[in-house]
């Protein structure tokens, strides 16, 4: 069975200050790892992934197996960050996309 | 490519009517989500679709919920009878088969049962 786990339901910051929003892992085999935004009104859309190791928008996530985590992280947190995120995991060869709970983020100015 | 339509955007119904929600994937993609978004549950799969086949509906809460795909550019998510507890958002997303499977969601539907 695979399963996301994001502990925070709601995680608030002050503006200019780092941001890591928890996720943790649950499957038996190689996932790949992602991380979906929402912003206010908006339709979920993909963050990144960890396949491609990239940055967007300031943000990272680190795929750690031996801690079966894939935390997302910002050094500095900006007001447009505010928003919902969800972590969600996929097997390879095997479609099904499972998110976790989301952490709303809220960055105070 | 539009991206993912799903239809309405916005329902209001007594409780105990039938409620069908529709979606439209993006052409080409092969697997299709239902997903029912709640302040206390999060983001929940109700049933996952693959080639127009349901693969896995352990997420449908109970019998009065049924899901159809009857071909690749077409799915519906019915209620019947509906409940004030399926008040939520329900989205619908699709993606391609292989690697960086990115799912591509559409703008939900939001359901309000009174």
């Amino acid at each position: 069975a695979q399963r996301v786990t994001q502990p925070e339901k709601l995680l608030s910051v002050f503006k200019g200050a780092p941001v890591e929003l928890k996720c943790n892992y649950s499957y038996s085999g190689s996932p790949e790892l992602f991380w979906y935004v929402q912003y206010s009104r908006q339709r979920l859309q993909l963050l990144l992934r960890h396949i491609s190791r990239e940055s967007i928008k300031g943000f990272t996530a680190d795929l750690n197996k031996g801690e079966t985590s894939f935390h997302l992280k910002k050094p500095f947190a900006q007001e447009e960050d505010s928003a919902m995120y969800y972590c969600a995991l996929s097997g390879r060869g095997y479609q099904k996309v499972t998110f976790g709970t989301g952490t709303k983020l809220q960055v105070i100015p | 490519d539009a991206g993912v339509i799903q239809s309405p955007r916005h329902e209001v119904t007594e409780m105990g009517q039938e409620v069908t929600l529709r979606c439209k994937p993006i052409s080409g993609h092969n697997s299709l989500f239902w997903y029912r978004q709640t302040m206390m549950r999060g983001l929940e799969l109700l049933i996952y679709f693959n080639n127009n086949v349901p693969i896995d509906d352990s997420g449908m809460p109970e019998d009065r919920f049924s899901a159809k795909m009857p071909n690749a550019s077409f799915s519906t998510l019915k209620i019947q009878p509906s409940e004030p507890r399926d008040s939520a958002v329900y989205f619908c997303a699709s993606s391609q088969t292989g690697l960086n499977t990115e799912a591509f969601f559409g703008q939900g539907t939001r359901l309000t049962v009174v």
